[in-house]
Protein backbone atom coordinates (compact mmCIF):
# COMPACT_ATOMS: atom_id res chain seq x y z
CA UNK A 1 0.00 0.00 0.00
CA UNK A 2 1.30 3.34 -0.53
CA UNK A 3 2.89 5.44 2.31
CA UNK A 4 4.65 8.12 3.29
CA UNK A 5 6.76 8.87 5.56
CA UNK A 6 8.77 12.38 7.11
CA UNK A 7 10.95 11.36 9.32
CA UNK A 8 11.45 14.03 11.07
CA UNK A 9 8.62 16.06 12.94
CA UNK A 10 10.55 18.92 14.20
CA UNK A 11 13.75 20.70 12.69
CA UNK A 12 14.78 24.01 14.60
CA UNK A 13 17.50 25.50 12.59
CA UNK A 14 19.07 29.52 12.76
CA UNK A 15 18.32 32.07 9.90
CA UNK A 16 20.93 31.72 6.99
CA UNK A 17 21.64 27.65 7.46
CA UNK A 18 20.95 25.05 5.03
CA UNK A 19 18.14 23.02 5.84
CA UNK A 20 17.05 19.39 4.82
CA UNK A 21 13.68 17.94 5.04
CA UNK A 22 13.16 14.43 4.58
CA UNK A 23 10.50 12.42 2.91
CA UNK A 24 10.41 8.33 1.94
CA UNK A 25 7.03 7.11 0.33
CA UNK A 26 6.32 3.61 -0.60
CA UNK A 27 4.37 2.68 -3.73
CA UNK A 28 4.63 -0.39 -6.35
CA UNK A 29 3.98 1.70 -9.34
CA UNK A 30 5.31 5.42 -10.72
CA UNK A 31 4.10 8.46 -8.67
CA UNK A 32 3.97 11.76 -8.90
CA UNK A 33 5.68 13.55 -5.62
CA UNK A 34 4.54 17.08 -3.96
CA UNK A 35 5.95 19.09 -1.24
CA UNK A 36 3.41 21.49 0.19
CA UNK A 37 3.58 24.27 2.86
CA UNK A 38 1.32 25.09 5.75
CA UNK A 39 1.85 28.51 7.24
CA UNK A 40 -0.18 29.15 10.28
CA UNK A 41 -3.62 29.60 10.25
CA UNK A 42 -3.79 28.89 6.65
CA UNK A 43 -4.60 26.48 4.33
CA UNK A 44 -2.00 24.38 1.96
CA UNK A 45 -0.21 25.99 -1.00
CA UNK A 46 1.93 23.98 -3.03
CA UNK A 47 5.64 24.38 -2.91
CA UNK A 48 7.24 22.25 -5.94
CA UNK A 49 5.90 19.24 -7.62
CA UNK A 50 7.94 16.09 -9.35
CA UNK A 51 5.85 14.71 -12.18
CA UNK A 52 8.03 13.74 -14.99
CA UNK A 53 11.49 14.40 -16.38
CA UNK A 54 14.35 16.08 -14.68
CA UNK A 55 14.17 14.56 -10.95
CA UNK A 56 15.46 18.16 -9.48
CA UNK A 57 12.79 20.27 -9.09
CA UNK A 58 12.57 23.86 -7.73
CA UNK A 59 10.50 26.62 -6.05
CA UNK A 60 10.47 30.25 -6.81
CA UNK A 61 11.52 30.45 -2.77
CA UNK A 62 14.89 29.35 -3.26
CA UNK A 63 14.00 25.29 -2.07
CA UNK A 64 14.84 21.99 -4.44
CA UNK A 65 13.24 18.57 -4.14
CA UNK A 66 15.05 15.92 -5.80
CA UNK A 67 13.29 12.41 -7.08
CA UNK A 68 15.62 9.26 -6.23
CA UNK A 69 13.42 6.53 -7.73
CA UNK A 70 16.15 3.95 -5.79
CA UNK A 71 16.11 4.86 -2.43
CA UNK A 72 12.16 6.06 -2.90
CA UNK A 73 13.19 9.73 -1.77
CA UNK A 74 12.33 13.09 -2.11
CA UNK A 75 13.92 15.14 0.17
CA UNK A 76 12.98 19.21 0.62
CA UNK A 77 16.66 20.81 1.00
CA UNK A 78 17.09 25.12 1.23
CA UNK A 79 21.21 26.33 1.33
CA UNK A 80 19.95 29.09 3.53
CA UNK A 81 16.51 29.98 5.69
CA UNK A 82 14.79 32.92 6.73
CA UNK A 83 12.63 33.50 9.66
CA UNK A 84 9.66 33.99 6.80
CA UNK A 85 10.16 30.09 6.08
CA UNK A 86 9.05 28.81 9.63
CA UNK A 87 6.10 27.05 8.75
CA UNK A 88 4.70 23.00 8.22
CA UNK A 89 5.61 21.26 5.34
CA UNK A 90 4.10 18.46 4.03
CA UNK A 91 5.21 15.55 1.46
CA UNK A 92 2.78 14.14 -0.72
CA UNK A 93 2.55 10.87 -3.36
CA UNK A 94 -0.02 10.28 -5.95
CA UNK A 95 0.29 7.05 -7.80
CA UNK A 96 -0.46 8.49 -11.34
CA UNK A 97 -3.50 5.28 -11.77
CA UNK A 98 -5.48 6.79 -8.56
CA UNK A 99 -7.05 9.57 -10.05
CA UNK A 100 -5.30 12.59 -8.20
CA UNK A 101 -5.64 11.04 -4.38
CA UNK A 102 -2.84 12.31 -2.22
CA UNK A 103 -1.45 10.25 0.53
CA UNK A 104 0.09 12.68 2.73
CA UNK A 105 3.22 12.69 5.48
CA UNK A 106 2.52 13.80 9.03
CA UNK A 107 4.53 17.18 8.07
CA UNK A 108 8.15 18.94 9.36
CA UNK A 109 7.52 21.65 11.21
CA UNK A 110 10.80 23.73 10.43
CA UNK A 111 11.21 26.84 13.21
CA UNK A 112 13.57 29.12 11.58
CA UNK A 113 15.51 31.49 15.02
CA UNK A 114 17.13 34.42 14.35
CA UNK B 1 -8.38 33.49 -10.07
CA UNK B 2 -10.30 33.16 -7.13
CA UNK B 3 -8.72 29.76 -5.98
CA UNK B 4 -10.97 27.76 -3.75
CA UNK B 5 -13.47 29.31 -1.68
CA UNK B 6 -14.67 27.90 1.47
CA UNK B 7 -17.14 28.72 4.02
CA UNK B 8 -17.53 29.09 6.89
CA UNK B 9 -14.29 29.95 7.92
CA UNK B 10 -14.89 29.19 11.57
CA UNK B 11 -18.15 27.69 12.57
CA UNK B 12 -18.49 26.75 16.61
CA UNK B 13 -21.55 24.05 17.12
CA UNK B 14 -23.02 21.77 20.23
CA UNK B 15 -23.01 18.62 20.22
CA UNK B 16 -25.96 16.94 18.10
CA UNK B 17 -26.53 19.62 15.63
CA UNK B 18 -26.10 19.24 11.73
CA UNK B 19 -23.23 20.76 10.39
CA UNK B 20 -22.58 22.17 6.76
CA UNK B 21 -19.42 22.97 5.10
CA UNK B 22 -19.35 24.58 2.19
CA UNK B 23 -16.99 24.95 -1.13
CA UNK B 24 -16.56 26.15 -4.03
CA UNK B 25 -13.39 24.49 -6.84
CA UNK B 26 -11.40 26.48 -8.99
CA UNK B 27 -13.44 26.76 -11.99
CA UNK B 28 -12.73 24.22 -14.95
CA UNK B 29 -11.12 21.67 -12.33
CA UNK B 30 -13.06 18.28 -12.55
CA UNK B 31 -11.62 16.88 -9.16
CA UNK B 32 -12.55 17.62 -5.80
CA UNK B 33 -11.58 16.44 -2.82
CA UNK B 34 -12.31 16.74 1.06
CA UNK B 35 -9.54 16.28 4.02
CA UNK B 36 -9.30 16.42 7.89
CA UNK B 37 -6.65 17.94 9.33
CA UNK B 38 -6.05 17.20 13.17
CA UNK B 39 -2.97 17.12 15.77
CA UNK B 40 -3.42 13.17 16.34
CA UNK B 41 -4.13 12.16 12.86
CA UNK B 42 -2.73 14.78 10.94
CA UNK B 43 -4.41 14.98 7.09
CA UNK B 44 -6.59 12.29 6.21
CA UNK B 45 -8.33 12.39 2.79
CA UNK B 46 -12.51 12.10 3.44
CA UNK B 47 -13.73 11.23 0.25
CA UNK B 48 -12.87 12.95 -3.38
CA UNK B 49 -15.28 13.27 -6.97
CA UNK B 50 -14.04 12.98 -10.34
CA UNK B 51 -16.64 15.05 -12.78
CA UNK B 52 -19.21 15.52 -9.72
CA UNK B 53 -18.79 11.92 -9.15
CA UNK B 54 -17.87 10.10 -5.97
CA UNK B 55 -14.83 7.96 -6.32
CA UNK B 56 -13.54 7.00 -2.94
CA UNK B 57 -15.29 7.66 0.17
CA UNK B 58 -13.29 5.10 2.44
CA UNK B 59 -11.94 7.67 4.36
CA UNK B 60 -15.48 9.23 5.46
CA UNK B 61 -15.20 8.38 9.16
CA UNK B 62 -19.18 6.91 9.59
CA UNK B 63 -22.50 7.57 8.75
CA UNK B 64 -22.74 10.58 10.41
CA UNK B 65 -20.77 12.25 7.20
CA UNK B 66 -22.01 12.63 4.14
CA UNK B 67 -20.85 14.94 1.02
CA UNK B 68 -22.08 15.77 -2.39
CA UNK B 69 -20.91 17.46 -5.33
CA UNK B 70 -24.47 18.23 -7.64
CA UNK B 71 -22.71 20.50 -10.11
CA UNK B 72 -19.15 21.12 -10.88
CA UNK B 73 -19.02 23.85 -9.10
CA UNK B 74 -20.28 23.42 -5.17
CA UNK B 75 -19.65 20.69 -2.93
CA UNK B 76 -21.05 20.35 0.44
CA UNK B 77 -19.64 18.00 3.20
CA UNK B 78 -22.48 17.65 5.91
CA UNK B 79 -22.04 15.69 9.84
CA UNK B 80 -25.19 15.12 11.50
CA UNK B 81 -25.21 15.00 14.04
CA UNK B 82 -22.11 16.21 14.96
CA UNK B 83 -19.78 15.19 17.98
CA UNK B 84 -16.76 16.95 19.94
CA UNK B 85 -14.66 14.28 18.35
CA UNK B 86 -15.31 15.95 14.80
CA UNK B 87 -13.50 18.94 16.18
CA UNK B 88 -10.75 19.67 13.55
CA UNK B 89 -9.96 21.85 10.21
CA UNK B 90 -11.86 20.90 7.13
CA UNK B 91 -9.85 21.63 3.78
CA UNK B 92 -11.31 21.28 0.17
CA UNK B 93 -8.81 20.95 -3.04
CA UNK B 94 -9.64 20.66 -6.51
CA UNK B 95 -7.43 19.47 -9.44
CA UNK B 96 -7.92 18.99 -13.18
CA UNK B 97 -7.35 15.65 -14.92
CA UNK B 98 -6.10 14.41 -11.40
CA UNK B 99 -2.62 16.51 -10.82
CA UNK B 100 -1.79 19.24 -8.56
CA UNK B 101 -4.15 19.83 -6.01
CA UNK B 102 -4.79 23.07 -5.06
CA UNK B 103 -6.13 23.67 -1.82
CA UNK B 104 -9.04 26.14 0.30
CA UNK B 105 -8.10 28.14 3.17
CA UNK B 106 -10.48 25.05 5.38
CA UNK B 107 -12.89 25.38 7.92
CA UNK B 108 -11.77 25.53 11.55
CA UNK B 109 -14.70 23.52 13.06
CA UNK B 110 -15.46 23.19 16.46
CA UNK B 111 -17.95 20.93 18.29
CA UNK B 112 -18.73 21.53 21.80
Amino acid sequence: AQSVTQLDSQVPVFEEAPVELRCNYSSSVSVYLFWYVQYPNQGLQLLLKYLSGSTLVESINGFEAEFNKSQTSFHLRKPSVHISDTAEYFCAVSENNQGGKLIFGQGTELSVKP
Amino acid sequence: DAGVIQSPRHEVTEMGQEVTLRCKPISGHNSLFWYRQTMMRGLELLIYFNNNVPIDDSGMPEDRFSAKMPNASFSTLKIQPSEPRDSAVYFCASSWGGETQYFGPGTRLLVL
